[in-house]
């Protein structure tokens, strides 16, 4: 398997514009989660869904970040207008439930997008 | 709510020489632990795992780590480093009310001097 792909890899763009990240998640994963990464806050979980659908979305900053999940191989993350401190590295995961719990599950994670909002 | 604590922001290590790094959890029931590795530019890798079981679990890359319930710790060991060991490395929490949702220490940043 390819494992959970991420496009872009990096972005850059100017305050005001909307950023949007994609993720593919391995195949016949069921979970999907979206991470931000930053100096200050460390790695932080921002939403995931199960089985397409939003479970938790707690950890979304503002307003201005949404994410979707149209199928079960795609994912997107978007921030409209973009703010300098929104730049970070954001990275997608996915799982699957193993055997005997909920929680004994372990998560694959891409390789992330950096941003970088001007 | 679970937190996880790692105390060592930074830490230098000559290769060839043993690493450990320290994890420290908060947590009401039995935690489901991990270790992943980013290396530069690069995504997380998972190290190890515990789940239940013999509390000293092996990984890979060399790399091992011990629970103990009574110090709440789950330490990172290498016997011996290597240059390609240079990384971040974080201890993750997983399970309880919280449900699927990892929860990430702070990481600690190794850095191997030749």
């Amino acid at each position: 398997d390819a494992g959970v792909i991420q496009s872009p890899r990096h972005e850059v763009t100017e305050m005001g514009q909307e950023v949007t990240l994609r993720c593919k998640p391995i195949s016949g994963h069921d979970y999907l989660f979206w991470y931000r990464q930053t100096m200050m806050r460390g790695l932080e979980l921002l939403i995931y869904f199960n089985n397409n659908v939003p479970i938790d979305d707690s950890g979304m900053p503002e307003d201005r970040f949404s994410a979707k999940m149209p199928n079960a191989s795609f994912s997107t993350l978007k921030i409209q207008p973009s703010e300098p401190r929104d730049s970070a590295v954001y990275f997608c995961a996915s799982t699957t439930i193993a055997g005997g719990g909920s929680a004994k599950t372990i998560q694959y994670f891409g390789a992330g997008t950096r941003l970088s909002v001007l | 709510a679970q937190s996880v604590t790692q105390p060592d922001i930074h830490i230098t290590v000559s290769e060839g020489a043993s690493l450990e790094l320290r994890c420290n959890y908060s947590y009401g029931a039995t935690p489901y632990l991990f270790w992943y590795v980013q290396s530069p530019g690069q995504g997380l890798q998972l190290l190890l795992k515990y789940f239940s079981g013999d509390t000293l679990v092996q990984g890979i890359k060399g790399f091992e780590a011990e629970f103990k319930r009574s110090q709440s710790s789950f330490n990172l060991r290498k016997p011996s480093v290597h240059w390609s060991d240079a990384a971040e490395y974080f201890c993750a929490v997983v399970g309880g009310a919280a449900g699927n949702k990892l929860t990430f220490g702070g990481g600690t940043r190794v850095l191997v001097k030749p």
